[in-house]
């Protein structure tokens, strides 16, 4: 059974950097496309950030890049997402998603909270 | 990017009734290799989003036959046949052709 567990939310200064993480089981890590996907309080969904580890495949939103970076640990079957320089815009929930079937985001985990704020 | 706009954007809905939800890109989601990524998704209160739908019509394992989806090139909708209280929620639509992949801003699904 697929399973996603992020961590590493919490409450940080404009400026300040989080490290977020996610704990995958169930499938083959390296070889999907995984992604980071935020929502910001009463807002809709955006998508971050993804990776294929296999393909060597990364991309970013404009919002985030320069600022964030995405990364695999396949012998820990992790997921990290680096976030620099943050701004209260980031504030947000973070997801991580697993693609399946040949298409995003088929799994979800229960999200982790990141809040930007002096 | 990639833009969708979902209509309505609320709908409240009599219980067995049907429902329909309509997803617009401003540019075609057919994709190089021939499919077509547009996804539905499903975020019932206080919860993460599920994916009800991909590549326009194929449901996902566990996603009641009253949910189905069509569509091509940029013009989309997700159809719920007989309202149930459990299909409460925001309903989003997505693609996952052009980078960024993109949502639409979503539906709010009520019981009337």
């Amino acid at each position: 059974q697929v399973q996603l567990v992020e961590s590493g939310g919490g409450l940080v200064k404009p400026g300040g950097s989080l490290r977020l993480s996610c704990a995958a089981s169930g499938f083959i890590f390296s070889d999907d496309y995984m992604s980071w996907i935020r929502q910001a309080p009463g807002k809709g969904l955006e998508w971050v950030s993804y990776i294929n580890s296999r393909l060597g495949i990364i991309d970013y939103a404009d919002s985030v890049k320069g600022r964030f970076t995405i990364s695999m640990d396949s012998a820990h079957n992790s997921m990290y997402l680096q976030m620099n320089t943050l701004r209260a815009e980031d504030t947000a929930m973070y997801y991580c998603a697993r693609d399946n079937d040949g298409a995003a985001a088929g799994n979800w985990g229960q999200g982790t909270l990141v809040t930007v704020s002096a | 990017d990639v833009v969708l706009t979902q209509s309505p954007l609320s709908l409240p809905v009599t219980l067995g009734q049907p429902a329909s939800i309509s997803c617009r890109s401003s540019q075609s989601l057919v994709y190089s290799d021939g499919n077509t990524y547009l996804n539905w998704f499903q975020q019932r209160p206080g919860q993460s989003p599920r994916r009800l739908i991909y590549k326009v019509s194929r449901r996902d394992s566990g996603v009641p036959d009253r949910f189905s989806g069509s569509g091509s090139g940029t013009d989309f909708t997700l159809k719920i046949s007989r309202v149930e209280a459990e299909d409460v929620g925001v309903y989003y639509c997505a693609q996952g052709t052009l980078w960024p992949w993109t949502f639409g801003q979503g539906t709010k699904v009520e019981i009337k």
